[in-house]
């Protein structure tokens, strides 16, 4: 197991709300990376949060946005779902080397 | 044209066989390198990296070649626990941060 834990597993919403995912890193590691996989894709790089700050974003809408907090837990935040959201959403944590990746949530838009 | 492509999957081998993952990547100013796989609806784990010099890891062996800009994963002796999706990753540093550019991945079904 890599230590880094995301909530929730399963997650269903309707177009238009909006939905928090949460990520809890490694011990020590103070870097957080979001990536969204559609079915049958690679995953693709949303943001990544070094110490509380985004440092870095992938070609996501503004509606997709995030946090990060002291002790380098992280959120995902998506307004205004729309169908294409749905996808397998993982988090990754380092410490300036390998990312470590969670088991992913499971969002469905419908 | 994709950051990162790969051999469109999937690949159905029976056991013992030999299989080879191939991919290439566009931008030459990528660092690093790795293979992933990943299991049906679960997260991507590291397998190996990879070195210009090639490196072995049991019955995988990875290769890179920069001038190419080509990436390739050979499994010998195939089993059916390597039934799998196998993700080719490149790693790009941009300005104060990294990120890992996913290709679609190789689904390899290895049968009885």
């Amino acid at each position: 197991e890599t230590g880094v834990t995301q909530s929730p597993t399963h997650l269903i919403k309707t177009r238009g709300q909006q939905v928090t995912l949460r990520c809890s890193s490694q011990s020590g590691h103070n870097t957080v990376s979001w990536y969204q996989q559609a079915l049958g894709q690679g995953p693709q790089f949303i943001f990544q949060y070094y110490r509380e700050e985004e440092n870095g974003r992938g070609n996501f809408p503004p509606r997709f946005s995030g946090l990060q907090f002291p002790n380098y837990s992280s959120e995902l935040n998506v307004n205004a779902l729309e169908l294409d959201d749905s996808a397998l959403y993982l988090c990754a944590s380092s410490r300036g080397g390998e990312q470590y990746f969670g088991p992913g949530t499971r969002l469905t838009v419908t | 044209r994709k950051e990162v492509e790969q051999d469109p999957g999937p690949f159905n081998v029976p056991e013992g066989a030999t299989v080879a993952f191939n991919c290439t990547y566009s931008n030459s100013a990528s660092q690093s390198f790795f293979w992933y796989r990943q299991d049906c609806r679960k997260e991507p784990k590291l397998l190996m990296s990879v070195y210009s010099s090639g490196n072995e890891d049991g019955r995988f062996t990875a290769q890179l070649n920069r001038a190419s800009q080509y990436i390739s994963l050979l499994i010998r002796d195939s089993k059916l626990s390597d039934s799998a999706t196998y993700l080719c990753v490149v790693n790009m540093r941009n300005s104060g941060y990294s990120t890992l550019t996913f290709g679609k991945g190789t689904m390899l079904l290895v049968s009885p």
